[in-house]
Order: C-alpha cells, then structure tokens, then sequence
C-alpha cells in the first residue's frame, strides 16, 4: 500500500512570496489533515477535510493560507504572502475516518527568507 | 494554548535502559491518547495507543501507562536500542471535535550503545 505522498520536499521563498504544497492521501482515506510543524514542536492542525468539505480549520490563518480538496482526493496548501514565521515542515495525514489511525506523510519543510 | 504538556524536552539513555516519557492533558473531553515515533525527514508514524478506560496496554518493548485520575499517561520503552533514538510524541483526541489531535511539544531520545 502506497503512504501519503507530498512534494516538494523542500522549498525556500523570501517573504511575501505565495507557495503551495500538494498532498496525495492513501487510497480510498476520506479524511485528510494537513499540519503546521515548527522546528522543536509538535505538529499543530490547520485543517481537517471530510473528503471534500472543511471540518476543521479553526487554526488555519485564513488572511493567508488557504486549502482546498476539490475532488475529496488530492489536497493542496497555499500561502500567499508568506511571512518569516511561516518556516516550518508542512504535514499531511490521511485516515480512513476520523476515529481512524492518521497516516502522515514525510512532510514539505518551507524556509522563508 | 499547549493542550498537552509533555517532559521531558530530551533523553540520553545507554542501551538496554528504559526511558520514560511523560504526558499531562487537563480536557477531560479527550478520549484517546497515542504515541507517535518520527525520525528525521519522516512523518509522525502511530507507534501505540490507549484508551482512558485502560490503565495499562503493552506492545512488544512499548508500554503507556495512564492515570485517568491524575490526568496524566506516559510512555516506557524496555530494552531500548540504538534504533530506538528519535523524537516521540504523545497526542490527545476529543470525539467531539472531529476528532483532531493534540501534540505535545515532543521527546528527543538517544539511546547510546
């Protein structure tokens, strides 16, 4: 069974600038979640899909970050103006349902200049 | 906020040693408790979980012991390896918030040979 694939791995903006980060959950997994994790942290929720609704987004920084799962597969992350604190590794998990393990991803890490 | 506190920030122990890793949470709402394992460029990957109507649950060398009513769970690893060095997490979810996981600030664990 193929795991959550992310990409880039690796990207590095300076400020200002947008990026977008893109999420492919395990086959046939409703739930999607995508994490914000700084250096020396655990990773915190930005949002949670339930295929292609919003459950949870509470903690996205709506002003600037944006996602999106328009065919309750694929997940993209946006963020546009980035901001120096925005560096962090960006995870995505996927589960079959919520009360369902979470399989993360290797993540994308963002340095922002 | 930090829902769940976790201690301590980094671990040495010499191999065959039993490190301890300790969780505290205060919302009596969470309902399930795992222990993720990541090494460095990887995702978070589900090492055990318990439930707070267990006190106790074992898989191979990985035991989580929890105190419902001290509101505390923590995590021993018997006979610990080199292998065994990375940074693990404890987590907490709530069943009436679609189901998102709280992380703790993260474990960093050496064990030297």
């Amino acid at each position: 069974e193929a795991g959550v694939a992310q990409s880039p791995r690796y990207k590095i903006i300076e400020k200002r600038q947008s990026v977008a980060f893109w999420c492919n959950p395990i086959s046939g997994h409703a739930t999607l979640y995508w994490y914000q994790q700084i250096l020396g942290q655990g990773p915190k929720l930005l949002i949670q899909f339930q295929n292609n609704g919003v459950v949870d987004d509470s903690q996205l920084p709506k002003d600037r970050f944006s996602a999106e799962r328009l065919k309750g597969v694929d997940s993209t992350l946006k963020i546009q103006p980035a901001k120096l604190e925005d560096s962090a590794v960006y995870l995505c998990a996927s589960s079959l349902a919520p009360t369902y393990e979470q399989y993360f991803g290797p993540g994308t890490r963002l340095t922002v200049t | 906020q930090q829902q769940v506190k976790q201690s301590p920030q980094s671990l040495i122990v010499q191999k065959g040693g039993i490190p301890i890793i300790n969780c505290a949470y205060e919302n009596t709402a969470f309902d399930y408790f795992p222990w993720y394992q990541q090494f460095p460029g990887k995702g978070p990957a589900l090492l055990i979980a318990i439930r707070p109507d267990v006190s106790e649950k074992k898989e191979g060398r990985f035991t989580i012991s929890f105190n419902k009513s001290a509101k505390q769970f923590s995590l021993h690893i018997m006979d610990s390896q080199p292998g065994d060095s990375a940074t693990y997490f404890c987590a907490a979810r709530r069943s009436n918030s679609g189901y998102a996981l709280n992380f703790g600030k993260g474990t960093s664990l050496l064990v030297t040979p």
